[in-house]
């Protein structure tokens, strides 16, 4: 059974900081990977998918890499800004459904 | 705004109760799957649907049914709701059954059991 773990559940950093997510999986056999936000009480924002094939991912500010045969996807973060404030969830795609993360939480202060 | 739009937005029933929640998939997009977020957890699949038919499941019992329509809209029914049944609701639409293509989800309904 694939169990998906983020580390850190919660992070509260400055405005401005690079900072990077971790996301790790246990079954390598994936698809792909897509990390998601969430904003409190709201629904999921799809950020990027990285494909099975596909070392890494960029989208502005937002880097995201995967390494399938360690298990593990990092989510870089450029110049932190108050508005990237959210819950941050990573998720794999097996057959044909998406195991999700318990998620980090993130708060970027002014 | 991801083209998925999902009805209601809230909703609070009684144990024992039945409920349905509604989900309107990205035009074109022909697979629609539900997940249920418990507070603070991440997502969990509860099943798929593909062209109309049922095309995977997660552990949840029969009384978690599901309707796709010819339109690609779906539908999720619980019978017999129980409190723990309190969750947020997400709809997922993506495009190709099991080629893991991207997911884009609604905003959720948020079902309250008292």
């Amino acid at each position: 059974k694939q169990e998906v773990t983020q580390i850190p559940a919660a992070l509260s950093v400055p405005e401005g900081e690079n900072l990077v997510l971790n996301c790790s999986f246990t079954d390598s056999a994936i698809y792909n990977l897509q990390w998601f936000r969430q904003d409190p009480g709201k629904g999921l924002t799809s950020l990027l998918l990285i494909q099975s094939s596909q070392r890494e991912q960029t989208s502005g500010r937002l880097n995201a890499s995967l390494d399938k045969s360690s298990g593990r996807s990092t989510l870089y973060i450029a110049a932190s800004q108050p508005g990237d404030s959210a819950t941050y969830l990573c998720a794999v795609w097996q057959g044909n459904m998406l195991t999700f993360g318990g998620g980090t939480r993130l708060m970027v202060k002014p | 705004e991801t083209g998925v739009t999902q009805s209601p937005t809230h909703l609070i029933k009684t144990r024992g109760q039945q409920v349905t929640l509604r989900c309107s998939s990205q035009s074109g997009h022909n697979t629609v799957s539900w997940y249920q977020q418990a507070l603070g957890q991440g997502p969990q699949f509860i099943f798929q649907y593909y062209r109309e038919e049922e095309n995977g499941r997660g552990n949840f019992p029969p009384r978690f049914s599901g309707l796709q329509f010819p339109n690609y809209s779906s539908e999720l029914n619980v019978n017999a709701l129980e409190l723990d049944d309190s969750a947020l609701y997400l709809c997922a639409s993506s495009l190709g059954g099991s080629s893991q293509t991207e997911a884009f989800f609604g905003q959720g309904t948020r079902l309250t059991v008292v």
